[in-house]
């Protein structure tokens, strides 16, 4: 299968910054990318998705910015929260990154 | 969203014996399913595309013969565990896309969390 690779691993923030994940592809063809939030236990839930055609979308305090010429789209979440602490996967192709753990210090 | 609902949520079974898991779509027609299966603090690896009315396309280093699938019918899609080892305890996860193709958001069962004694 193609290959979907994401950093960091772990993201230790503090409450209020910025957190920022990105996500590398391979298959050129791709023209849909999300992102899930998954917390313990639970399963993962979609959070925000671009598709192929724009470069970026925004959803309140979430951002996906999308660089098909590189393979990337990454993951912004600004003005962290508490509540915003769990694993963030990105997809591509129904296949998952490895994980994000974002945990946000009060 | 479209809801998909996965049977048992917990199983424990004994060495040997097989395990049965169920993934439904509640609200629309699935014509494609995946499984997955997570490890603790791991990601979710995809384990085969399951689809309806043909034979299921399993990923590389899966055992079809031990993982087997079928797909029936349009909203159920079972993944059974044959002669399981403690090794395969595990958390296993479907998805079904919201439209054909899988290129579109996944909604997802609850998951089985399967502990083999």
């Amino acid at each position: 299968g193609e290959n979907v690779e994401q950093h960091p691993p772990p993201l230790p923030v503090q409450e209020g910054d910025s957190a920022v994940i990105k996500c590398t592809y391979s298959d050129s063809a791709s023209n849909y990318f999300p992102w899930y939030k998954q917390e313990l236990g639970k399963r993962p839930q979609l959070i925000i998705d671009i598709r192929s055609n724009v470069g970026e979308k925004k959803d309140q305090r979430i951002a996906v910015t999308l660089n098909k010429t590189a393979k990337h789209f990454s993951l912004h979440i600004t003005e962290t929260q508490p509540e915003d602490s769990a694993v963030y996967f990105c997809a591509n192709d129904m296949r998952f990154g490895a994980g994000t753990r974002l945990t946000v210090k009060p | 969203g479209a809801v998909v609902s996965q049977h048992p949520s917990r199983v424990i079974c004994k060495s040997g014996t097989s395990v049965k898991i169920e993934c439904r779509s509640l609200d629309f027609q699935a014509t494609t399913m995946f499984w997955y299966r997570q490890f603790p603090k791991q990601s979710l690896m995809l384990m085969a595309t399951s689809n309806e009315g043909s034979k299921a396309t399993y990923e590389q280093g899966v055992e079809k013969d031990k993982f087997l699938i079928n797909h029936a019918s349009l909203t159920l899609s079972t993944l059974t565990v044959t002669s399981a080892h403690p090794e395969d305890s595990s958390f296993y996860i479907c998805s079904a896309p919201e439209l054909p193709g899988g290129r579109t958001e996944a909604f997802f069962g609850q998951g089985t969390r399967l502990t083999v004694v």
